[in-house]
């Protein structure tokens, strides 16, 4: 059974960038779904960032498109969030997750698949 | 990209029935049959509870619809129980491989 796994620091430096790993176990990230970056501030709701196709392309939140990456390492079977020139509003727990695969086939809009999330503070 | 705009909070009792709206706009949960809802536990990652407005991932009780009228989606939960006490939240393919978050909405069982 697929489980993915976020790590990364946990404390980030203003205008610095922010790097988080996804490590997915169970699955091979190159055979297929999307695969996703989700952030939630503290006691705020939901924010998309971006997703990553198993094929290499991706798709980003316009509103972080600009400061938003997100690569694949299928050597490990990871894949990867860097957010560059962060702030305080950065500040979230920052989960990974899969696309679900229906009979519509793979599905970017929704997950069914997370990891427990990662905590991040921007601060310095 | 604006959040889709659902009440902060709802309540019922046990056994009641109780919905959650889910508003946006013809560019993501008007134009699209493409809405899902999450149920978040405290501490917890979300949980998608439905799907392609009203389908049921195998697992999700059938106390768990969904519809849509035009810009607006809607959660219903029927025979309310102790364990739906949750934050719910609505999502919508939102095009060009894009999708958006609604703001939440807390449910009390009371």
């Amino acid at each position: 059974q697929v489980q993915l796994q976020e790590s990364g620091p946990g404390l980030v430096k203003p205008s610095e960038t922010l790097s988080l790993t996804c490590t997915v176990s169970g699955y091979s990230i190159s055979s297929g779904f999307y695969w996703g970056w989700i952030r939630q501030p503290p006691g705020k709701g939901l924010e998309w960032i971006g997703s990553l196709h198993h094929s290499g392309n991706t798709y980003y939140n316009p509103s972080l498109k600009s400061r938003v990456t997100i690569s694949v390492d299928t050597s490990k079977n990871q894949f990867s969030l860097n957010l560059s020139s962060v702030t305080a509003t950065d500040t979230a727990v920052y989960y990974c997750a899969r696309g679900a695969n229906d009979s519509r086939g793979y599905r970017l809009y929704y997950m069914d698949v997370w990891g427990k999330g990662t905590t991040v503070t921007v601060s310095s | 990209q604006s959040a889709l705009t659902q009440p902060r909070s709802v309540s019922g009792s046990p056994g009641q029935s109780v919905t959650i709206s889910c508003t946006g706009t013809s560019s993501d949960v008007g134009g699209y049959q493409y809405v899902c809802w999450y149920q978040q536990h405290p501490g917890k990652a979300p949980k998608v509870m439905i799907y392609d407005v009203s389908e049921r991932p195998s697992g999700v009780p059938d106390r768990f619809s969904g519809s849509k009228s035009g810009n607006t989606a809607s959660l219903t939960i029927s025979g309310l129980q102790a364990e739906d006490e949750a934050d719910y939240y609505c999502c919508s393919y939102a095009g060009s491989y894009t999708l958006i978050f609604g703001g939440g909405t807390k449910l009390t069982v009371l």
